[in-house]
């Protein structure tokens, strides 16, 4: 079975814009999970997709947004882009409680 | 707030020996606790889980100790290698909110140095 991946692997962008980045789950997963890694803060939830529904969400402003498609397939998007959005962006699928992440998009915002 | 912090941020050990990697958290509603292994440019990997029934659970190498009295868990690994090397977070969920989704709530990390 293949593994959780996510597109792009690395993204480069300027203040103020906006970005949206994609996770495929593995096959057979429903659940689709978003987290931000930084040095400062860690692995932060962002919210969780089940059935194209938001079923969870994080501590996190407005300008994050996601969700998912009939495949199971999600994405997130960040608008309003800011220095402190640059962080490792990582999904995660699961069937039941174990998380399975893929190797992250890292994002620059310039 | 809900938060899982990890006692050590790093941790050196020689090739050989065996390594405890620590944690706290502060949910004790959390029912179900997981230990991960970050390497370099990857996301986590799941090593070991165990449920708030459980005080110990061992895998190949691995042991996970969960001590609910004082809200702690502990990763034990035994003849640590090189490719043991990596960033360790324990996350724990509430399977109450299972109905309205789920979360991990990550610690901070603990990045473990194996020495040859």
């Amino acid at each position: 079975k293949a593994g959780v991946t996510q597109t792009p692997r690395y993204l480069i962008k300027t203040r103020g814009q906006q970005v949206t980045l994609s996770c495929s789950p593995i096959s057979g997963h429903r659940s689709v999970s978003w987290y931000q890694q930084t040095p400062g803060q860690g692995l932060q939830f962002l919210f969780e997709y089940f059935s194209e529904t938001q079923r969870n969400k994080g501590n996190f402003p407005g300008r994050f947004s996601g969700r998912q498609f009939s495949n199971s397939r999600s994405e997130m998007n960040v608008s309003t882009l800011e220095l402190g959005d640059s962080a490792l962006y990582l999904c995660a699928s699961s069937q039941h409680n174990e998380q399975f992440f893929g190797p992250g998009t890292r994002l620059t915002v310039l | 707030g809900e938060s899982v912090g990890l006692h050590l941020p790093t941790l050196s050990v020689q090739e050989g020996d065996n390594s405890i990697i620590n944690c706290a958290y502060s949910n004790s509603a959390s029912d179900y606790f997981i230990w991960y292994k970050q390497e370099s440019g990857k996301g986590p990997q799941f090593i070991i889980d165990i449920r708030s029934n459980m005080d110990k659970r061992q895998g190949q190498r691995v042991t996970v100790l969960l001590n609910k009295t004082v809200k702690h868990l502990s990763l034990q690994i035994a003849a640590t290698q090189p490719g043991d090397s990596a960033v360790y977070f324990c996350a724990e969920i509430a399977l109450t909110i299972y109905n309205q989704g789920r979360k991990l709530i990550f610690g901070q990390g603990t990045e473990l140095s194996v020495k040859p």
